[in-house]
């Protein structure tokens, strides 16, 4: 399957814990966004990165959020001390270029719910 | 303020029974517009570009066309299997990292 993977599918925290989703973008594909949807709304743009670069982290929360992109392996988006309000579905979508004429192809998400 | 619209917000129809999507948009120097479809449980799969005024991309019983200010999706002879969730996104005007902005979506159920 040569598309955009994420993992876990779903992922069960309790307040306070870390989570760690990651994400392997399509083959030639170096750049990587993260967004999230929350129940109910639309997907909101969150962190654009190239390998080993955060390019564009305006979306991201400024606390307990990171991301990164190293030069071997998947994307991981990182959430520390999670609370309740982070329950959502959260998208990877990875691109040729970073220019915005082109489309982006997204994953299956990561279902994050928090107990 | 960028922003991207979509409606209605859900679409009932009977299978055969053709009708069009609208997504109205006010992103500066429009690089692209773009349709996905998603279904539950899955994330957003790509069906159309469009990049300028007065183009339009065809695939199966789906038909996107694209004036200055918004638009069109539109589903001729709609079979149940086309029941999903239709999202329209722009990148955001003022930034050139391709971060794209989404409408809240067209949810469409057809029924046979």
């Amino acid at each position: 399957n040569a598309g955009v993977m994420q993992n876990p599918r779903h992922l069960v925290r309790r307040r306070g814990q870390e989570a760690r989703l990651r994400c392997s973008p399509m083959k030639g594909h170096s750049h990587v966004y993260w967004y999230r949807q929350l129940p109910e709304e639309g997907l909101k743009f969150m962190v654009y990165l190239q390998k080993e670069n955060i390019i564009d982290e305006s979306g991201m929360p400024k606390e307990r959020f990171s991301a990164e992109f190293p030069k071997e392996g998947p994307s991981i988006l990182r959430i520390q001390q999670v609370v309740r309000g982070d329950s959502a579905a959260y998208f990877c979508a990875s691109s040729p270029t970073g220019k915005g004429n082109q489309p982006q192809h997204f994953g299956d998400g990561t279902r994050l719910s928090i107990l | 303020e960028d922003q991207v619209t979509q409606s209605p917000e859900a679409l009932r129809l009977q299978e055969g029974e053709s009708s069009s999507l609208n997504c109205s948009y006010t992103v500066s120097g429009l690089r692209g517009l773009f349709w996905y479809r998603q279904d539950p449980g899955k994330g957003p799969e790509f069906l159309f570009t469009l990049y300028s005024a007065g183009e339009e991309k065809e695939k199966e019983r789906l038909k996107a066309t694209l004036t200055k200010k918004e638009s069109f999706l539109h589903i001729t002879a709609p079979k149940p299997e086309d029941s999903a969730t239709y999202l329209c996104a722009g990148p955001h005007g003022s930034s050139n990292t391709g971060k794209l902005i989404f409408g809240q979506g067209t949810t469409l159920q057809v029924k046979p």
